[in-house]
């Protein structure tokens, strides 16, 4: 299995402010990789696909970076409703999710 | 706009069994199209891709951790996912969700979710 660390577990940032999320996989997976924000009472939404590939509707702010092992979620000039939870996913190989990162105020 | 809306979680007994349901609307072009998948996330724990099933049924893939307690099915002309899960043990207490797959050759991630349905396994 393919194990999946997020860094840092919680990211405190002010809005208008950059914020660098990191994921690294355990072994590589090409740019398998996709992330995903969770907000409470919500279903996740795809943000991210191919490392760096925005999905249909992910404003220009959220961007992807990364490959092998080593991957990043940037996002410029923080909006309130981007504060969540955010999830890397590798799809190299079976399915396998990082432990999230949340961005708080 | 793509829907997914998962039921049938609750309070069961060890060893007791429960189906899980998925009712998906919304999708651009027919429901049979598309992959569909189960993942589920236990409290503290990591989120886990429990099996998937195309679009037509024929294709079945359960993660190694899957024990053959659970099973994954579809019923295409009422646009519905399941997830059978027997034997249920206090380790499979957890918020399930079900999602719509994108991607190709067995490499997939996930492009809708529903919100996700609890299973909590007690005496």
């Amino acid at each position: 299995e393919i194990v999946m660390t997020q860094s840092p577990a919680t990211l405190s940032v002010s809005p208008g402010a950059r914020a660098t999320l990191s994921c690294r996989a355990s072994q590589s997976v090409s740019n398998n990789l996709a992330w995903y924000q969770e907000k409470p009472g919500q279903a996740p939404r795809l943000l991210i696909y191919d490392a760096s590939t925005r999905a249909t509707g992910i404003p220009s702010r959220f961007s992807g970076g990364g490959s092998g092992t080593d991957f990043t979620l940037t996002i410029s000039s923080l909006q309130s409703e981007d504060f969540a939870v955010y999830y890397c996913q590798q799809y190299n190989d079976w399915p396998t999710f990082g432990q999230g990162t949340k961005l708080d105020i | 706009q793509v829907h997914l809306v998962e039921s049938g979680g609750g309070l069961v007994e060890p060893g007791g069994s429960l189906r899980l349901s998925c009712a998906a609307s919304g999708f651009p072009l027919t429901f049979s199209d598309y992959y569909m998948t189960w993942i589920r996330q236990a409290p503290g724990k990591g989120r886990d891709c429990l099996a998937y099933i195309s679009g037509g049924g024929g294709h079945i893939k359960y993660a190694d951790s899957v024990t053959g307690r659970f099973t994954i099915s579809r019923d295409n002309p009422k646009n519905l996912v399941y997830l059978q899960i027997n034997s249920l043990r206090a380790e499979d207490t957890a918020l399930y969700f079900c999602a719509r797959l994108r991607g190709t050759g067995g490499r997939y991630y996930f492009d809708y979710w529903g919100q996700g349905t609890q299973v909590s396994v007690s005496s």
